[in-house]
């Protein structure tokens, strides 16, 4: 079965900080694509980065990074130089192709507080 | 530009009413999903459409009805809600030529009582 398992329900960080917000996923299609996005307390989901299965590099999105090991199956999110603003639930994603379209699988989340 | 638009933002029904929840996008999307989120869990999947049709139903109750008049538009239409349907309600859009990223509204809370 597809899953994506989130371990850390909450994460405390340093203003300033690097954090890494760990994410695994489960899945036998060789085609895939992984995503990370924010929720602030407000309810908007945003988009941060994206990884797919067969990019070379791991992805970078200002200071979002994902470090992406395929063999382990895992995605993590590092953020770096943490602010204040970063204080929100993070998810991560899967999509997967199913019946004639694309789903997205989500985790558990992550919650984040950065500490002033 | 990464807009997608969902009104209102906030709906409070009874259990007899019927309303509707609205979302546009203008990026020439042409998927375009509902979810539901409940306090501190993940969005779940309602429905997905692709190209103006309905390619995903996940065993919604029928009290919840989509509707995509267009390529843009999607409505979903809420009638004999339970107060258990209270949630936050996401809508959002991805379009293959952009990796199929999902991008979401804001949402609209929706307390039913």
């Amino acid at each position: 079965a597809q899953k994506i398992t989130q371990t850390q329900p909450g994460m405390f960080v340093q203003e300033k900080e690097a954090v890494t917000l760990d994410c695994t996923y489960d899945t036998s299609d060789p085609s895939y694509g992984l995503f990370w996005y924010k929720q602030p307390s407000s309810g908007e989901m945003i988009f941060l980065i994206y990884q797919g299965s067969y990019d070379q590099q791991n992805a970078t999105e200002g200071r979002y990074s994902l470090n992406f090991q395929k063999a382990r199956k895992s995605a993590n999110l590092v953020i770096s130089a943490s602010q204040l603003g970063d204080s929100a639930m993070y998810f991560c994603a899967m999509r997967r192709w199913d019946s004639g379209t694309y789903k997205y699988i989500f985790g558990t989340g992550t919650r984040l507080k950065v500490l002033a | 530009d990464t807009e997608v638009t969902q009104t209102p933002k906030h709906l409070v029904m009874g259990m007899t009413n019927k309303k509707s929840l609205k979302c546009e996008q203008h990026m020439g999307h042409r998927a375009m999903y509902w979810y539901k989120q409940k306090a501190k869990k993940p969005p779940e999947l309602m429905f997905v459409y692709s190209y103006e049709k309905l390619s995903i139903n996940e065993s919604v109750p029928s009290r919840f009805s989509p509707e995509c008049p267009n390529s843009s538009l999607l409505n979903l239409h809420l009638h004999a809600l339970q107060p258990e349907d209270s949630a936050l309600y996401l809508c959002a859009s991805s379009n293959s030529e952009k990796r199929n990223i999902q991008y979401f509204g804001a949402g609209t809370r929706l307390s039913v009582l």
